[in-house]
């Protein structure tokens, strides 16, 4: 069964600028999850999508955005990049139920210059 | 301001030796609690998960222990090995209310294998 997977794996851009993530779930899951990965702060939820609808956020303000498709696939948006926006995003999924494993992709690792 | 980055405790063990990571973690009302473990380059990758009604799991070389009173977890790994060494992680989730997909991660701890 392929893992989860997200494109691209690496990005860089420009203050200012926005940018999409994408992420594909295992087949077969229905909740994705995405989160930040920075030195400074660790790893934050971000927010988690179930069958096109988002049952949690955490605290980010809105220039984080996403969406899933009725596939699964997930996708993350930032707009109006910052500099502290730099980090590794994963994107985790899983079948959605309260407990739950939670598999993660390998992360796009976004550079904001 | 500039950010602090964060000084993850680091464990350094001799190959063959048994490891144990300590984790502290800080809402009374988790009840689901995972270790993952990341290697460099690589998303978090799932070990051990235990419930709130165990105090302990065992797993494949790995041994989860729970201590709710004082709310800590640690991780055993036994005979570690130098493909162990990576970044490990635990999380903790509610699953009752609006908790959906949300982990809530510790810090982290580096392990070191020596050959």
């Amino acid at each position: 069964k392929a893992g989860v997977t997200q494109t691209p794996r690496y990005l860089i851009k420009t203050r200012g600028q926005q940018v999409t993530l994408s992420c594909s779930p295992i087949s077969g899951h229905r909740s994705v999850s995405w989160y930040q990965q920075t030195p400074g702060q660790g790893l934050q939820f971000l927010f988690e999508y179930f069958s096109e609808t988002q049952r949690n956020k955490g605290n980010f303000p809105g220039r984080f955005s996403g969406r899933q498709f009725s596939n699964s696939r997930s996708e993350m948006n930032v707009s109006t990049l910052e500099l502290g926006d730099s980090a590794l995003y994963l994107c985790a999924s899983s079948l959605g139920q309260p407990i739950d494993e939670q598999y993660f992709g390998p992360g796009t690792r976004l550079t904001v210059t | 301001g500039e950010s602090v980055g964060l000084h993850l405790p680091t464990l350094s063990v001799q190959e063959g030796d048994n490891s144990i990571i300590n984790c502290a973690y800080s809402n009374s009302a988790s009840d689901y609690f995972i270790w993952y473990k990341q290697e460099s380059g690589k998303g978090p990758q799932f070990i051990i998960d235990i419930r709130s009604n165990m105090d302990k799991r065992q797993g494949q070389r790995v041994t989860v222990l729970l201590n709710k009173t004082v709310k800590h977890l640690s991780l055993q790994i036994a005979a570690t090995q130098p493909g162990d060494s990576a970044v490990y992680f635990c999380a903790e989730s509610r699953t009752g209310g609006t908790s959906y997909g949300k982990l809530t991660f510790g810090q982290g701890t580096i392990l070191t294998v020596h050959p």
